[in-house]
């Protein structure tokens, strides 16, 4: 899916580190979203956005922090590691009352 | 906490069978959805039914919807090797305004 990026595709991080990771679309849909996908837990949501400065959080956010403050990026920010959120993590944007679309993942391994 | 729950867990049939999985949710829903996993890859939207409608089509694909039942079956007829994938319903909750609930998942092994 060309109009929706995710970087880095894979990241290895130490406990206690902050990491980003980013999330770029080139639709300008309203919203956009966080997931996490963990074997056994399938996608929970971390963070969602409805637009520019608007941020919810989701199921799971904890030890997360998000900002918008364009349309088409929405970073994902760990402020200090844990293995627990050792996990593949996706990006997602749409319109509301439509499908998403989704990025390719990042797979994060925190050590 | 999943919304729906796909069944079954795990699905192996041969080539130019038709594959069928089934969802089933708790609340009342705006929509469904229908997503595709291959492995190592971002899911894939393929077909969205509103709460108003029962059946969907999409080339190969057939979804019903119903909601007295809060359930919802996706069919793929003739399948192929390349519809070996994980497949996942989401539900878009009735106030329309919140995030997709994503269930856990149907891995499907097509076999040629």
């Amino acid at each position: 899916d060309a109009g929706i990026t995710q970087s880095p595709r894979y990241k290895i991080t130490e406990t206690g580190r902050q990491v980003t990771l980013m999330c770029h679309q080139t639709w300008s849909h309203s919203y956009m979203f966080w997931y996490r996908q963990d074997l056994g837990h399938g996608l929970r949501l971390i963070y969602y956005s409805a637009a520019a400065d608007i941020t919810d959080k989701g199921e799971v956010p904890d030890g997360y922090v998000v900002s918008r403050s364009k349309t088409e990026n929405f970073p994902l920010t760990l402020e200090s590691a844990t293995r627990s959120q050792t996990s593949v993590y996706f990006c997602a944007s749409s319109e509301q009352g439509y499908g998403y679309t989704f990025g390719s993942g990042t797979r994060l391994t925190v050590v | 906490s999943q919304q729906g729950e796909e069944d079954p867990q795990a699905l192996s049939i041969q080539e130019g069978e038709n594959a069928t999985m089934n969802c089933s949710y708790k609340t009342s829903i705006n929509n469904l959805q229908w997503y595709r996993q291959n492995s190592g890859r971002g899911l894939v939207h393929l077909i969205l039914i509103r709460s108003n409608e029962r059946e969907k089509h999409s080339g190969r694909l057939r979804v019903t919807l119903d909601t007295s039942k809060k359930s919802s079956s996706l069919l793929i007829t003739a399948s192929r090797a390349a519809d070996t994938a994980s497949y996942f319903c989401a539900t878009v909750p009735n106030s329309g305004n919140t995030p997709l609930v994503f269930g856990k998942g149907t891995r499907l092994s097509v076999i040629a």
